[in-house]
């Protein structure tokens, strides 16, 4: 049960796009199209911003996009607001029926 | 509105044991699977244990197997997990999380154990 591997930080300016990557393998994320991204402000409970890969639950931004390639996902934050600085986590089902996180990355908004 | 309320935390020495509970409402609490992830602090997300509806299928991560147990009690929409022979390592914040599509689709406040002497 290895975490996921995530950036631990990415940053971007207002306006631009950044994207998280989030690498498992074929027991994971390759293997199933659950993965979902969590956002966690500090002191916070994490929220789902993305669910099976690229679906948004409703109240989440458009802004928000995910998608997965392989092994690899991924978490596109467009129109980057001062708003979207926080921690993202990525999680998959597994083939043990379990879950995984990803370790976490801290995005910061310059 | 979907509200997940933990507690049950606090201090316990290494080697204790003690039993989260989280209170669902808002919802049918008996037709969602439901799951515990911590968070030490200052670290990352860890899924701990997850349970089915009915409770008949638990899953465990390989660092709580054999000391963690979740149950579920379905007619007082409550969600629990029974840790005993604890250690230093699993002092963090429990939240209870309602799964949906196999992600943890709404969350608690959490609680905090602290596992020290």
């Amino acid at each position: 049960q290895s975490a996921l591997t995530q950036p631990a930080s990415v940053s971007g300016s207002p306006g631009q796009s950044i994207t998280i990557s989030c690498t498992g393998t074929s027991s994971d994320v390759g293997g199933y199209n659950y993965v979902s991204w969590y956002q966690q402000y500090p002191g916070k409970a994490p929220k789902v911003m993305i669910y099976e890969v690229s679906s948004r639950p409703s109240g989440v931004s458009n802004r928000f996009s995910g998608s997965k390639s392989g092994n690899t996902a991924s978490l596109t934050i467009s129109g980057l607001q001062a708003e979207d600085e926080a921690d993202y986590y990525c999680s998959s089902f597994t083939s043990s029926s379990t879950w995984v996180f990803g370790g976490g990355t801290k995005l910061t908004v310059l | 509105e979907v509200q997940l309320v933990e507690s049950g935390g606090g201090l316990v020495q290494p080697g204790g044991s003690l039993r989260l509970s989280c209170a669902a409402s808002g919802f049918t609490f008996r037709t969602y699977g439901m799951h515990w992830v911590r968070q030490a602090p200052g670290k990352g997300l860890v899924w701990v244990s997850g349970i089915k509806t009915d409770g008949s299928s638990t899953n465990y991560a390989d660092s709580v197997k054999g000391r963690f147990t979740i149950s579920r009690d379905n007619a007082k929409n409550t969600l629990y997990l029974q840790m005993n022979s604890l250690r230093a390592e699993d002092t963090a914040v429990y939240y209870c999380a309602r799964g949906q599509t196999k992600s943890a689709y709404d969350w608690g406040q959490g609680t905090l154990v602290t596992v020290s002497s």
